[in-house]
């Protein structure tokens, strides 16, 4: 089955740029998206179709697809970007899935 | 503003069912499909199907085939997901989510399934 795949953490200092990768068969063909989850919090969604940033998400949040990795950048990652954060994309069937998770730890 | 508000937590014992409904306001409820998300204690996000709120066409993570159930009733703007053969694994909070471009979750139900 289609697998989305992600490390399990990323650790940076405040102000220096998070990378977090994801990796999937499809996503050549695929938008990827990305949520930040917050311990207790629903997800949110800080990137969609790949490298679009919603309404209200700061500037510091950017994303990019290449092949089939796609990742979300956060430049001059501040201490309330501590979070957890999931890729999300869809298969041949419309159907949805998540990548397993990446932690991200600032400080 | 757009709203999803979610039925409140439910206690099954293994092997019954739970149905959790998803009220949305704000919007017109049949422009967008309604997914539901599921999240086990400490455990990533994990997909389970939408539902095409206009048509009532469902497509379903594979993994829940057969044991999930989504429908809803558009007379009420309300979106329904019931699981069945409960066990003790699917215990987690459940959301519903209105995705895409924008993207409103719901406050998620905790499910807990226990003998």
């Amino acid at each position: 089955s289609y697998e989305l795949t992600q490390p399990p953490s990323v650790s940076v200092s405040p102000g220096q740029t998070a990378r977090i990768t994801c990796s999937g068969d499809a996503l050549p063909k695929k938008y990827a998206y990305w949520y930040q989850q917050k311990s207790g919090q629903a997800p949110v969604l800080v990137i969609y179709e790949d490298n679009k940033r919603p309404s209200g998400i700061p500037e510091r949040f950017s994303g990019s697809s290449s092949g089939t990795m796609g990742t979300l950048t956060i430049s001059g990652a501040q201490v309330e970007d501590e979070a957890d954060y999931y890729c999300s994309s869809t298969d041949n069937s419309d159907r949805f899935l998540f990548g397993g998770g990446t932690k991200l730890t600032v400080l | 503003q757009v709203q999803l508000a979610q039925s409140g937590a439910e206690v099954r014992k293994p092997g019954a069912s739970v149905k959790v409904s998803c009220k949305a306001s704000g919007y017109t409820f049949t422009d967008y499909y309604m997914h539901w998300v599921r999240q086990a204690p400490g455990q990533g996000l994990e997909w389970m199907g939408w539902i095409n709120t206009k048509s009532g066409d469902t497509n379903y993570a594979q993994n829940f085939q057969g044991r999930v159930t989504m429908t809803r009733d558009t007379s009420i703007s309300t979106a329904y997901m019931e699981l069945n053969g409960l066990r003790s694994d699917d215990t987690a909070v459940y959301y519903c989510a209105r995705v895409g471009t924008t993207n409103y979750w719901g406050q998620g139900t905790l499910v807990t399934v226990s003998s």
